[in-house]
């Protein structure tokens, strides 16, 4: 079945740490997003990449980087973690092409605590 | 800021009655909605859109209303079964440009057996 994947699901790390969550999908989607959720904020964007050669700053990318190796493959980098990036992330994609167009699909996200 | 709000963080509904979940926006320019879905350890599913030129959109038990000049939009459960349990999302986006999305901060559903 079609899925998108996040790796990993859980990570403990440190401040100061370099830390990156990747994204897997096989829907074949072009577009590809990251978020984070935190407790009474909701999803907020961080970045998205329309293509492979196409990034784009989301709404909170400040101490956040991202790579499109591939269509299918997105991952987000924290470069020296701090404590208030302690959050849950998500992944996602999305057809533009598609009859609903606005709908993205989510990874089961991971869980990140930075001590 | 935060352009898409749900001011009700939960809600408890008994089994079999209405659910109602509401959601408000600031930014008049979004013209399409959604609702999204979220289980604990799950990432967030798609439950059912709204473009902005209908005022309703009704998909099996769940329905959405849109009151565009009250920035208003909510979501209908009838009737709530205790696997709508979940957390809800609503979120707002552009027909045009870039779709991304804008999420509102959730509410929490609980329905009573």
């Amino acid at each position: 079945d079609a899925d998108v994947t996040q790796t990993p699901r859980n990570r403990i790390t440190k401040t100061g740490k370099r830390i990156m969550l990747e994204c897997s999908q096989t829907k074949g989607h072009d577009r590809m997003y990251w978020y984070r959720q935190d407790p009474g904020l909701g999803l907020r964007l961080i970045y998205y990449s329309f293509d492979v050669k196409d990034i784009n700053k989301g709404e909170i990318s400040d101490g956040y980087s991202v790579s499109r190796q591939a269509q299918a493959k997105f991952s987000l980098s924290l470069e020296s973690a701090i404590p208030n990036q302690t959050a849950l992330y998500f992944c996602a994609t999305s057809d533009p092409g598609a009859e609903r167009r606005h709908e993205q699909f989510f990874g089961p996200g991971t869980r990140l605590t930075v001590l | 800021d935060q352009q898409v709000k749900q001011n009700s963080p939960s809600l408890s509904v008994q089994e079999g009655r209405i659910s109602i979940l509401n959601c408000d926006y600031t930014n008049s320019m979004f013209d399409y909605f959604l609702w999204y879905k979220k289980y604990p350890a799950e990432g967030p599913t798609f439950l059912i859109s709204i473009s902005s030129i209908k005022d309703k959109n009704e998909d099996g038990r769940f329905t959405v209303f849109l009151n565009k000049s009250a920035k208003h939009l909510s979501l209908h459960i009838v009737p709530s079964q205790p696997g709508d349990s979940a957390v809800y999302f609503c979120a707002a986006s552009f027909q045009t440009g870039a779709n991304n999305l804008f999420f509102g901060t959730g509410t929490r559903l609980t329905v009573i057996p």
